[in-house]
């Protein structure tokens, strides 16, 4: 069963610095997704991600599939980022996804 | 607006009461999942179901039961549940079993 890890736990920063949150997996996977979840629960996919890395807005996703790492990096952060970060990755064997414990990320004015 | 619904968003039961969860994806998908979000846990897999069939049942007690009707369609039945399977329900789609998933608003279940 795959195991991942994120970090921070919690990040609190001021607007506009540039956030970085850490992924690790133990296993070989099939994709890497990144999820944010604001209060209430409703979850979006951020990014799905199998190699490379993806842009979209001031938000940036790496993946290294050989170090089994991803990061995902929000620049000029707002206090309207402020959520939770989820990793999770398919594969492995399974369908569905495996989570790791998420970032709770606050961005102050 | 995401294209999955789920009801109803709130729900309190009894452990004797016998209820049902319901999921309906409005993006043509052919896989749909149902997930658990306990108080400070990782979110956690329960079921997966690809074209009605179930693929995954991640060890999850009997007394929760899915029911996949049709591909648009996800139910999870609920009885003799206990406190501590109060927690959010997530219901999730997918074009194809890894592909990437778009999530319901969710169910808050609290168990009484």
């Amino acid at each position: 069963k795959n195991e991942v890890e994120q970090s921070p736990q919690n990040l609190t920063a001021q607007e506009g610095e540039f956030i970085t949150i850490n992924c690790s997996y133990s296993v070989g996977i099939s994709a890497l997704h990144w999820l944010q979840q604001h209060p209430g629960g409703g979850i979006v996919s951020l990014f799905m991600l199998s190699s490379g890395k993806k842009k979209h807005g001031r938000l940036i996703a790496t993946i290294n599939i050989q170090e089994k790492h991803s990061s995902l990096h929000i620049t000029a952060s707002h206090p309207r980022d402020s959520a939770v970060y989820i990793c999770a990755v398919s594969g492995g064997g399974a369908d569905g996804l495996t989570f790791g414990k998420g970032t709770h990320l606050i961005i102050q004015p | 607006e995401t294209g999955v619904t789920q009801t109803p968003r709130h729900l309190v039961m009894g452990m004797t009461n016998k209820k049902s969860l319901k999921c309906e994806q409005h993006l043509g998908h052919n896989a749909m999942y149902w997930y658990k979000q306990s108080a400070k846990k990782p979110l956690e897999l329960m079921f997966v179901y690809n074209f009605k069939e179930q693929t995954e049942n991640n060890s999850v007690p009997s007394r929760f039961s899915p029911e996949c009707p049709n591909s648009s369609h996800l139910f999870l039945h609920l009885h003799t549940l206990q406190p501590e399977d109060s927690a959010l329900y997530l219901c999730a789609s997918s074009q194809g079993p890894r592909n990437e998933q778009f999530f319901g608003p969710g169910t808050r279940l609290t168990v009484l």
